[in-house]
């Protein structure tokens, strides 16, 4: 079973808030990754990380931006949320080979107002 | 062309029954290939990953790959109702790790 850590699992709040969506593993995963998903559509990638201090934007254009300063923590963070943010946001790791699968949290459901 | 293509469905199949999803790739140098499920409302799961050409097997579960043909499937036997589910394939290039996400078929196992 994986460990990698998704809060909070919901969120509701106003327009023009900051928010930042926690998410950490004990895997010790070199890579970890930030998705993007609205109810009954794909998959889209937004952010990935290869380690500490690497970060790189996704296939999918995101307002969102992210940090990854410990191995274990890559957060994401919406300086100010908007309606159009209103979605499902699902964090992965997977370990330093490449043909190593990635592994899901259970993912933060966020909804502006 | 979408680099990773999946009938969208529903496939409804009965109980006890063999489903077989099917997913086809556009990159050449597709390496790694995987089979995730996602219940409505939950994130991904991995059921199946496979890198070489042929059938894979885990219980239930055959992962098929064709690498010449570019397309990888999954089988599913004895099929049950709590294996309802979106069934998403997923590939990574050579020297990558991202993976590029299919948009999933859905799977219906009636009682």
């Amino acid at each position: 079973e994986a460990d990698i850590y998704q809060t909070p699992r919901y969120l509701v709040i106003g327009t023009g808030k900051k928010i930042t969506l926690e998410c950490s593993q004990t895997m010790g995963h070199d890579k970890m990754y930030w998705y993007q998903q609205d109810p009954g559509m794909e998959l889209h990638l937004i952010h990935y990380s290869y380690g500490v201090n690497s970060t790189e934007k996704g296939d999918l254009s995101s307002e969102s931006t992210v940090s990854r300063i410990r191995t274990e923590h890559f957060p994401l963070t919406l300086e100010s949320a908007r309606p159009s943010h209103t979605s499902q946001y699902l964090c992965a790791s997977s370990g330093r080979d490449n043909n190593q699968p990635q592994h899901f949290g259970d993912g933060t459901r966020l909804s502006i107002l | 062309q979408k680099e990773v293509e999946q009938n969208s469905g529903p496939l409804s199949v009965p109980e006890g029954a063999i489903a077989s999803l099917n997913c086809t790739y556009s990159d050449r140098g597709s390496q790694s290939f995987f089979w995730y499920r996602q219940y409505s409302g939950k994130s991904p799961e991995l059921i199946m990953s496979i890198y070489s050409n042929g059938d894979k097997e885990d219980g239930r579960f055959t992962a098929q790959l064709n690498k010449a043909s570019q397309y990888v499937s999954l089988l599913i036997r004895d099929s049950q109702p709590s294996d309802s589910a979106t069934y998403l394939c997923a590939v990574t290039k050579a020297g990558y790790s991202t993976l590029t996400f299919g948009k999933g078929t859905m799977l219906l196992v009636s009682p």
